[in-house]
């Protein structure tokens, strides 16, 4: 069974605070993805990553930053938390197939509160 | 720009009214589709992939089928637990795009 998992299932923070949004995955999967879902809007891409050390812009990546050190590891971080950014983030990974589409897993996601 | 667009944006079903959901799409060499569940507060649960027209996938309560141009969640005989929030979504060079959802309700 594919696991991923994210550091934090509820988080309140202050506005102006840096947020650090963990995800890890255990099988091995090469891509890693961040969304966040808003009531009416669906799921918006912010970043994602296709190996250790790149990514790429999404949809929405103004606001955000993400690292991934680790293959199995993704962070999305917040630099300067804004109530905006109050939201559900989902984490998702998959294989990395060339020549056809792949299935994305998510994460539990993270219930983020700016106050 | 590739589009996904699903309907009916909700749906309420007594417990046993068979129905369908829909997800139409307008993309250049389809490498796939991508059918989710989502329940309230929680990421989405991956269900069925389907590559090729007339292609059917089953589980449980849930049939997934593929045309050139769209795709069908045939749900039969719901139970209250069949109550979700249903995503497609198609690849998009290495992203998913994703449809805005079918809620269904299913009620006792």
């Amino acid at each position: 069974d594919v696991k991923v998992t994210q550091s934090s299932r509820y988080l309140v923070k202050r506005t102006g605070e840096k947020v650090f949004l963990e995800c890890v995955q255990d099988m091995d999967h090469e891509n890693m993805f961040w969304y966040r879902q808003d009531p009416g809007l669906g799921l918006r891409l912010i970043y994602f990553s296709y190996d250790v050390k790149m990514k790429e812009k999404g949809d929405i990546p103004e606001g955000y930053s993400v690292s991934r050190e680790k293959k199995e590891r993704f962070s999305l971080i917040l630099e300067s938390a804004s109530t905006n950014q109050t939201s559900m983030y989902l984490c998702a990974s998959s294989v990395h197939r060339e020549a056809s589409g792949y299935e994305q897993y998510f994460g539990p996601g993270t219930r983020l509160t700016v106050t | 720009e590739d589009q996904v667009t699903q309907s009916p944006e909700a749906l309420r079903l007594q417990e046993g009214e068979s129905s369908s959901l829909n997800c139409s799409y307008t993309v250049s060499g389809l490498r796939g589709l991508f059918w989710y569940r989502q329940d309230p507060g929680k990421g989405p649960e991956f269900l069925f992939t389907l590559y090729s027209a007339g292609e059917e996938k089953e589980k449980e309560r849930l049939k997934a089928t593929l045309t050139k141009k769209e795709s069908f969640l045939h749900i039969t005989a719901p139970k209250p637990e069949d109550s979700a929030t249903y995503l497609c979504a198609v690849p998009d060079w290495g992203k998913l795009q994703f449809g805005a959802g079918t809620q269904v309700v299913v009620t006792p």
